[in-house]
Parts: structure tokens; sequence; C-alpha cells
């Protein structure tokens, strides 16, 4: 059973321009999150698609946004990035009270 | 506001002890208590979950303690091996569709 994938690991951007990152769920899972993690904060929740529509968000502004397709895949998008936008931002899949992660994407923002 | 809380940033055990890692919360609407495991550049890995009927559960080396009334949680670990070094997540669900929070980890490092 394949995990989650999320693509690419790795991505150097520079302040202003935009960004995509794109999350595969396990198969059979309908609800995907996005967290984002910086040293020192831990695991912040950004939001959450169940069956292709916001069911959650979290406290960040409007330059994050998301979406999910027909196929769970969900993907992410930062638009203006800032320095402090740098972080691991991770993707779960769910289906009830279980969470798989994906390995993250690590973003530099220089 | 942070609603899962885990006060120690780091914790140091020698290899063969206990490792005792704890975890408070604020929100009496969790019912779901789950510990991620994360080494460094990947993502968390499940490592043992609680439900808020139970007072306990236990996995191996790994035990989960709740207590309700004070909206505390620990991970028990025992014997503490070097590969358990790594920052460990407490995390906490209620139903409802709501997200899963979590705490800023605890760092732990088991010394040979």
């Amino acid at each position: 059973k394949a995990g989650v994938t999320q693509t690419p690991r790795y991505l150097i951007k520079t302040r202003g321009q935009q960004v995509t990152l794109s999350c595969s769920p396990i198969s059979g899972h309908r609800s995907v999150s996005w967290y984002q993690q910086t040293p020192g904060q831990g695991l912040q929740f950004l939001f959450e698609y169940f069956s292709e529509t916001q069911r959650n968000k979290g406290n960040f502004p409007g330059r994050f946004s998301g979406r999910q397709f027909s196929n769970s895949r969900s993907e992410m998008n930062v638009s203006t990035l800032e320095l402090g936008d740098s972080a691991l931002y991770l993707c779960a899949s769910s289906t009830g009270y279980g969470y798989t992660f994906g390995s993250g994407t690590r973003l530099t923002v220089v | 506001d942070q609603q899962v809380k885990q006060n120690s940033p780091s914790l140091s055990v020698q290899e063969g002890r206990i490792s005792i890692l704890n975890c408070d919360y604020t929100n009496s609407m969790f019912d779901y208590f789950l510990w991620y495991k994360k080494y460094p550049a990947e993502g968390p890995t499940f490592l043992i979950s609680i439900s808020s009927i139970k007072d306990k559960n236990e996995d191996g080396r790994f035990t989960v303690f709740l207590n309700k009334s004070a909206k505390h949680l620990s991970l028990h670990i025992v014997p503490s091996q070097p590969g358990d070094s790594a920052v460990y997540f407490c995390a906490a669900l209620s139903s409802g569709n709501t997200p899963l929070v979590f705490g800023k980890g605890t760092r732990l490092s088991v010394i040979a």
C-alpha cells in the first residue's frame, strides 16, 4: 500500500515568487491536511480538504491557499513568498482518527 | 492560544532507562490523543494513540497514560534505546471533523 507522496522534496524560491506543492494521499483516503513546521513552532495547521471541499482552515494569511482534486490529490499554493515562509510543509491523509504523513517539502525562500 | 502543550523542549535519558514525555491540553472536547515520532527532514511517524475512554494503552516498549481530570497525558518508553532519539509530538483530536492539533514537540536524546 503506497504511502503519502509529496513533491517536490526540496524547493528554493526567491522572495515575491509563488510556489505550488503537491500531495498524493493514500488510496481511499478522502481527507488531506496541510501543516507548516518551523523551528520551535511545532506543526501548525494550514487547512484540510475533504471530497474537494475545504473543511477546516488554520490561522494563516490569504497568501496560503489549497485545493483538492476529484482523485483526492491536493495542492497548496503560496503566493508572494516571504523569507518567513521557509519551512517544512507536511501533508497528511486521513481516515477517521488515523493520520499518515508524507515526508514533506522543504521550502527555502531566499 | 495553544491547546496542546509540551512544556519540555528537550529531554536527555541514558540508554536502558525510562523516558517520560509529558503533554497537557486545554480543550475538554478532545477525545483522542496520538503520539508521533519525527526525524529531521522527514514526516512524523505514528507511534501510539489513546481514546479518552481509556487511561492506558500499551504497545511494546511504549505506553501512553491519560489523566482526563488533569488534562494530562504522558508517553513512557522502557527501555530507552539510542534509536529512540527524535522529536516526539503529542497531538489531539475531537470528534466532529476538527483538525489534528499538535504540541510543539519534545526532543528526546538517548545517550549510550
